[in-house]
């Protein structure tokens, strides 16, 4: 259980601008790919979802798009705003067992 | 209100004792999860419920112990055995066959 020591990639976007954060999963079984919004010092918050046989979904704001040849998941959020910054991390689930388990997530700085 | 809560928000302990993290949820969630999330890092998955009286080991298992002995509660213990036991602790649930789980507020574990 000892941490690898791997730091969370970042990404610095200006006020305004669309961001794109990418996710790369790993099995390919999940039910549902999640995209979670974390503060400092919080708990993470639920953005948005896309069901396995989607490729598209569009919230308010974010669009999620999933790419299961590559096993590849994006968020994008467009005009973005000084409260989006965040982490920002990819999950998946599994409805057989209800396993949840989390990717690598971005730390996403909005310049002003 | 409804939601899930953790408690205490900070906790110091000494080396080689057992400590246990409490985690309450009034949602009528049937899953319920335990999280550990070192700085800069994600979450990774200790232990994990789908139903009352059922839990299954995460990815991070060894050294922690939980139990689900009630719908609204989901304890988690840290024992001795536990090499770093200092992080961060977020507890989850979720209704089953839905993809958005709710975060506590998270308790910030110190072992000195």
């Amino acid at each position: 259980g000892e941490s690898v020591g791997l730091h969370l990639p970042t990404l610095s976007v200006q006020e305004g601008d669309n961001s794109i954060i990418n996710c790369a999963y790993s099995n390919s079984a999940s039910d549902y790919f999640i995209w979670y919004k974390q503060e400092s010092g919080k708990g993470p918050q639920f953005i948005i979802d896309i069901r396995s046989n989607m490729d598209k979904r569009q919230g308010k704001r974010v669009t999620v798009l999933l790419n299961k040849t590559v096993k590849h998941l994006s968020l994008q959020i467009a005009a973005t705003q000084p409260g989006d910054s965040a982490v920002y991390f990819c999950a998946e689930k599994n409805f057989g067992n209800e396993k949840l388990t989390f990717g690598t997530g971005t730390r996403l700085t909005i310049i002003p | 209100d409804g939601g899930i809560t953790q408690s205490p928000k900070y906790l110091f302990r000494k080396e080689g004792q057992n400590v246990t993290l409490s985690c309450e949820q009034n949602l009528n969630h049937d899953a319920m999860y335990w999280y550990r999330q070192d700085p800069g890092q994600g979450l990774r998955l200790i232990y994990y419920s789908q139903i009352v009286n059922d839990f299954q080991k995460g990815d991070i298992a060894e050294g922690y112990s939980v139990s689900r002995e009630k719908k609204e509660s989901f304890p988690l213990t840290v024992t001795s055995a536990q090499k770093n036991p200092t992080a961060f602790y977020l507890c989850a649930s979720s209704y089953p066959r839905v993809a958005e789980a709710f975060f506590g507020q998270g308790t910030r574990l110190t072992v000195v």
